[in-house]
């Protein structure tokens, strides 16, 4: 099954703090593409970061970075220096071939003044 | 640029009522996807159209449910005789053409349908 999975329906962090998400999924495709989108309170869904399956770096975007273990087939994601304006549902997803998107479930973060 | 747009944003209709969603997305994209998102779930693929070609459906898409894309530009998303089930908030997006595979996709912020 092409499955994405969020094994954290909720999580919690300190202002200033740092976090992790996690995820992990199937494929049997070679070339696939990672991301994570988070979705506000107002529910407009925004891309976070993304990560191409053949580049063995992991992306980053200012606070925001990825572990990519490729053989694992784990992605998470870290955020630092969490800030109130973070507090949203984040959702991991694989695209590749087919150009659908495979959304996990969610992960509901809040982060606490 | 605006991003792409949904409307409505809400409706709500009686069971058995025919319903229109209408999505327009970034000027210049060339591919526009439709995905339904339930209380609790991550949002799933329903359908992708590349300009006015409609490509790929998924098992979810019934047959009460019809999507067009005219002249490659603007999509509506019909759903005949509305179930219950078929409540959900049904999300829009689309993506360039890109020399490379990866299709960064944009939302749009959403149609709530609640069916009574």
């Amino acid at each position: 099954a092409q499955t994405v999975t969020q094994s954290q329906p909720e999580m919690s962090v300190q202002e200033a703090e740092t976090v992790t998400l996690s995820c992990t999924y199937d494929t049997s495709e070679n070339n696939y593409y990672l991301f994570w989108y988070k979705q506000p309170p107002s529910r407009q869904m925004i891309l976070v970061i993304r990560q191409e399956a053949y580049k063995q770096q992991n992306a980053t975007e200012n606070r925001f970075s990825v572990n990519f273990q490729k053989a694992a087939k784990s992605f998470s994601l870290k955020i630092s220096d969490s800030q109130l304006g973070d507090t949203a549902m984040y959702f991991c997803a694989r695209g590749g071939a087919t150009n659908k998107l495979i959304f996990g479930t969610g992960t509901l973060l809040a982060v606490q003044p | 640029d605006t991003g792409v747009s949904q409307n409505p944003r809400h409706k709500i209709t009686k069971r058995g009522q025919n319903v229109t969603f209408r999505c327009d997305p970034i000027s210049e994209h060339n591919r526009l996807y439709w995905y339904r998102q339930t209380l609790g779930q991550g949002p799933e693929f329903l359908t992708y159209f590349q300009n006015e070609a409609q490509l790929e459906k998924s098992r979810l898409l019934s047959d009460r449910f019809s999507a067009e894309r005219p002249k490659g530009s603007f999509s509506t998303l019909e759903i005949q005789r509305t179930e219950q089930g078929d409540s959900a908030m049904y999300l829009c997006a689309s993506s360039p053409r890109l020399a490379r595979s990866y299709n960064e996709q944009f939302f749009g912020p959403g149609t709530r349908l609640t069916v009574l």
